[in-house]
């Protein structure tokens, strides 16, 4: 399967600690991006990157979510200090030119 | 603020029953519009992507159609196994996606 890949698939975490998702994009595309979707709701933009470069973040990217793209391959997203209201998918999507979504992590906070 | 609104919320079909789900925009300087479907727990599917007004794209059971202000995805003569969240996004500046909440339909057999 060539598809984006997400991992872990479902995480539930305590309040206060720290959790980091992975993102494996479609190998060729060199564009990556994460979203937080809640119940109800379309997919929120949260960060995008080319490459390595990190070149856009939203509002929604408070100072406890940091990500990162080492060598333009895999991403990670961090949420340090987690608050309930953090609860979501995180979904990550990779293009060339249409976005290509992953299935997403279930992020639960107790 | 640029917006996108989807109607209805949610649709009940029964099987055979042709439809159309809206997409309504308010975006300054459309760069793209894009279907997704969506099944419950999973990331988005990509259907369409749509750039100008008049603009059609089909694939089995699935028309999409953009106008100026909108976008209507047709279901001809569905069946169950279509059943799903349908989303529609914008691409206004940038590279993200702008989403609606999607329509949520339902076809019974």
């Amino acid at each position: 399967d060539t598809g984006v890949s997400q991992n872990p698939r479902h995480k539930i975490t305590k309040r206060g600690q720290n959790v980091t998702f992975r993102c494996d994009p479609i190998s060729e595309h060199n564009r990556l991006y994460w979203y937080r979707q809640t119940l109800g709701q379309g997919p929120e933009f949260l960060t995008y990157f080319q490459n390595e470069a990190q070149l856009e973040k939203s509002r929604l990217l408070s100072d406890r979510f940091s990500a990162e793209r080492p060598k333009g391959s895999f991403s990670t997203l961090e949420i340090q200090r987690t608050e309930q209201g953090d609860s979501a998918m995180y979904l990550c999507a990779s293009s060339s030119e249409d976005q290509f979504f992953g299935p997403g992590t279930r992020l639960t906070v107790l | 603020e640029d917006q996108v609104t989807q109607s209805p919320e949610a649709l009940r079909l029964q099987e055979g029953e042709s439809s159309s789900l809206n997409c309504s925009y308010t975006v300054s300087g459309l760069r793209g519009l894009f279907w997704y479907r969506q099944d419950p727990g999973k990331g988005p599917e990509f259907l369409f992507t749509l750039y100008s007004a008049g603009e059609e794209k089909e694939k089995e059971r699935l028309k999409a159609t953009l106008t100026k202000k909108e976008s209507f995805l047709h279901i001809t003569a569905p069946k169950p196994e279509d059943s799903a969240t349908y989303l529609c996004a914008v691409r206004v500046r940038g590279t993200a996606l702008i989403f609606g909440k999607g329509t949520t339909l339902s076809v019974s057999s």
